[in-house]
């Protein structure tokens, strides 16, 4: 069973500082890895998706890294907002199902 | 593109109501749709899938007769908690793709709480 974990549960930081989520998981036969953004009570938006053959994706101030053979991904954002504030998930796709990790909450300080 | 659309946002009802929530895809046919329940601060966990004309498919510790799901379109699916108590009180989320090994495009949830 695919087992996600996202380091670390939450992070605060002041406004202009980058920022570094990390994604870990347990089985690397994956098709592809997804970052999405949940805002409190609401549903998912779709950040980057990295295919299993692809090392990284890149979209305005972020970028994630996918390391397939060590089940790692991490996902950068430049020079953060306050409205980049929410919980950020990585979720993984295997046998066509995507398993999610908990969670990281980012509050950017302004 | 891809817009998945979930109605209601929020219901609140009495314990033992049956509740259903709707899950369309509005500008896409989805032969594959999903139902995922999250508890606060918790990840997302897959409940069951759902091919369009077929019986759904669920995960482990889920109750089929608790949850009842029906995909009889490609753009339809709705998910029923029968007889809903307050352990069923939970936000959840439905999800849609075109088939394979395609992005799910997921709605912005329902929270359900049951007095």
């Amino acid at each position: 069973k695919q087992e996600v974990t996202q380091i670390p549960a939450a992070l605060s930081v002041p406004e202009g500082e980058n920022l570094v989520l990390n994604c870990s998981f347990t089985d690397s036969a994956i098709y592809n890895l997804q970052w999405f953004r949940q805002d409190p009570g609401k549903g998912l938006t779709s950040l980057l998706l990295i295919q299993s053959s692809q090392r990284e994706q890149t979209s305005g101030r972020l970028n994630a890294s996918l390391d397939k053979s060590s089940g790692r991904s991490t996902l950068y954002i430049a020079a953060s907002q306050p409205g980049d504030s929410a919980t950020y998930l990585c979720a993984v796709s295997n046998d066509y199902k995507l398993s999610f990790g908990a969670g990281t909450t980012v509050t950017v300080r302004a | 593109g891809a817009v998945v659309s979930q109605h209601p946002s929020r219901v609140i009802c009495k314990s033992g109501t049956s509740v259903k929530i709707e899950c369309r895809s509005l500008d896409f046919q989805a032969t594959t749709m999903f139902w995922y329940r999250q508890f606060p601060k918790q990840s997302l966990m897959l409940m069951a899938t759902s091919n369009e004309g077929s019986k759904a498919t669920y995960e482990q510790g889920v109750e089929k007769d608790k949850f009842l799901i029906n995909h009889a379109s490609l753009t339809l699916s709705t998910l029923t908690v029968t007889s809903a108590h307050p352990e069923d009180s939970s936000f959840y989320i439905c999800s849609a793709r075109t088939g394979g090994n395609q992005p799910q495009h997921f709605g912005d949830g329902t929270r359900l709480s049951i007095l």
